[in-house]
């Protein structure tokens, strides 16, 4: 596709549920991120892939959050029973590397609301 | 409806010199605005924002930015430059009730010794 593709665009979902989160970065690209935006914050960064692995885990809030990228593709982001506070708009965002110089494409976010 | 304009996709400095990153923005409502950072193989880094309290924000690293409601701009500056400023550097405009946040293209930031 033309940019990052995420789905879906709205989650509503009930507290304890689980709910997945996918993300189609532009093709080619190697390097791929997820973000967390809650109300009236900024960006937090979740995990970042390049190709299939995960070389910095370091955003991810808790156990009940997980990521995995196949065939240097999709992304899905899990989140396992939910909680009110993981309500916010989940980006994902991708570059053709990791390295300086590369724009870095944006999506236009999944918000999930826990109720 | 919201949008973010970097004017400069490359910015090139010396070192000790001042830094001047622009970002233009259009929003219907009072927006929120952020500078984020990114260097090479990290996640992005929020360096300061704006949430309609003073308008000059001063950020980590030395930067500082001054929200300009007349100008609709949102300049990102630092008066040294050093070289661990080179990196990427993303104007983001967010306000909620428009849906969603608004990125830039990014403007890379290079310091020459």
């Amino acid at each position: 596709g033309a940019g990052v593709s995420q789905s879906p665009s709205n989650k509503v979902t009930e507290k304890g549920k689980d709910v997945e989160l996918r993300c189609d970065p532009i093709s080619g690209h190697t390097a791929l991120y997820w973000y967390r935006q809650r109300l009236g914050q900024g960006l937090e960064f979740l995990i970042y892939f390049q190709g299939n692995s995960a070389p910095d885990k370091s955003g991810l809030p808790s156990d009940r959050f997980s990521a995995e990228r196949t065939g240097e593709s999709v992304s899905t982001l899990t989140i396992q029973r939910t909680q009110q506070e993981d309500s916010a708009v989940y980006l994902c965002a991708s570059s053709e590397s990791k390295d300086r110089g590369n724009t870095i494409y944006f999506g236009e976010g999944s918000w999930l609301t826990v109720v | 409806a919201q949008s973010v304009t970097q004017l400069d996709s490359h910015v090139s400095v010396s070192e000790g010199t001042p830094v001047l990153l622009r970002c233009n923005y259009s929003s219907s409502y009072s927006p929120s605005l952020f500078w984020y950072v990114q260097h090479p193989n990290k996640g992005l880094q929020l360096l300061l924002k704006y949430t309609s309290a003073a308008t000059l924000v001063k950020g980590i690293n030395g930067f500082e930015a001054e929200f300009k409601k007349s100008e609709t701009s949102f300049h990102l500056t630092k008066p040294s430059a050093h070289m661990s400023d080179a990196a990427e550097y993303f104007c983001v405009v967010s306000s909620f009730n428009a849906g969603k946040s608004t990125f830039g293209d990014g403007t890379t930031l290079t310091v020459k010794p």
